[in-house]
């Protein structure tokens, strides 16, 4: 299969620095992206990686190693607003052109 | 400009009673598709497609018919309800370009099989 792993919980502190880790089967790689999920609603586009490094995109940043089947989010200075669930995805090249595979999605508590 | 707009929100079904899921996007996005997220197991793909008249199967087809008959609507028949089917259902859409592109979900509807 096209398994997508991710931590099912996390919880850090309001003002910390937290990173939610993903990997996934590397065969048929075509790009991951990260989405943010707030509890019942749809999920909204945080990051796009295609090649190996870092992209930054604010207090965001997404990194991937496409032989190491890695990927991971950080998330800096922390906001009560970004308890959420976020959702690591990876395009395959056989699952449709613009088809996209899902992990299970990392809920995130951020406290006090 | 709406984007991605799903109906109905919410909805209540007999096993048995079929129903449509609407989805329609003003972006002139060639490729949409459909999801459903259960507790636990992410999204997984129902049907989608790549552009009007095109339509191919997902990772679970299995109760549900879609048609492509304009580039702006994507609808998803459930055709004889089962309660293994209650869950909530995301439409997604985007353009068909090679570069990055960010995939739209619309807000979600909420079915409930009884």
């Amino acid at each position: 299969g096209q398994n997508i792993d991710q931590p099912t919980e996390m919880t850090a502190t309001e003002g910390a620095i937290v990173q939610i880790n993903c990997t996934y089967q590397t065969s048929g790689f075509n790009g991951l992206f990260w989405y943010q999920q707030h509890a019942g609603e749809a999920p909204t586009f945080l990051s796009y990686n295609v090649l190996d490094g870092l992209e930054e995109k604010g207090r965001f940043s997404s990194f991937l190693s496409r032989s190491k089947g890695y990927s991971y989010l950080l998330l800096k200075e922390l906001q009560m607003k970004d308890s959420a669930s976020y959702l690591c995805a990876v395009r395959f090249k056989d699952t449709g052109r613009r088809a996209l595979t899902f992990g299970s999605g990392t809920r995130l508590q951020v406290q006090p | 400009n709406a984007g991605v707009t799903q109906t109905p929100k919410f909805q209540v079904l007999k096993t048995g009673q079929s129903m449509t899921l609407q989805c329609a996007q003003d972006m002139n996005h060639e490729y949409m598709s459909w999801y459903r997220q259960d507790p636990g197991m992410g999204l997984r793909l129902i049907h989608y497609s790549v552009g009007a008249g095109i339509t191919d199967q997902g990772e679970v087809p299995n109760g549900y018919n879609v048609s492509r008959s304009t580039t702006e609507d994507f609808p998803l028949r459930l055709l004889s309800a089962a309660p293994s089917q209650t869950s909530v259902y995301f439409c997604a859409s985007s353009y068909s370009s090679s570069s990055g592109n960010t995939i739209y979900f619309g807000e979600g509807s909420w079915l409930t099989v009884v």
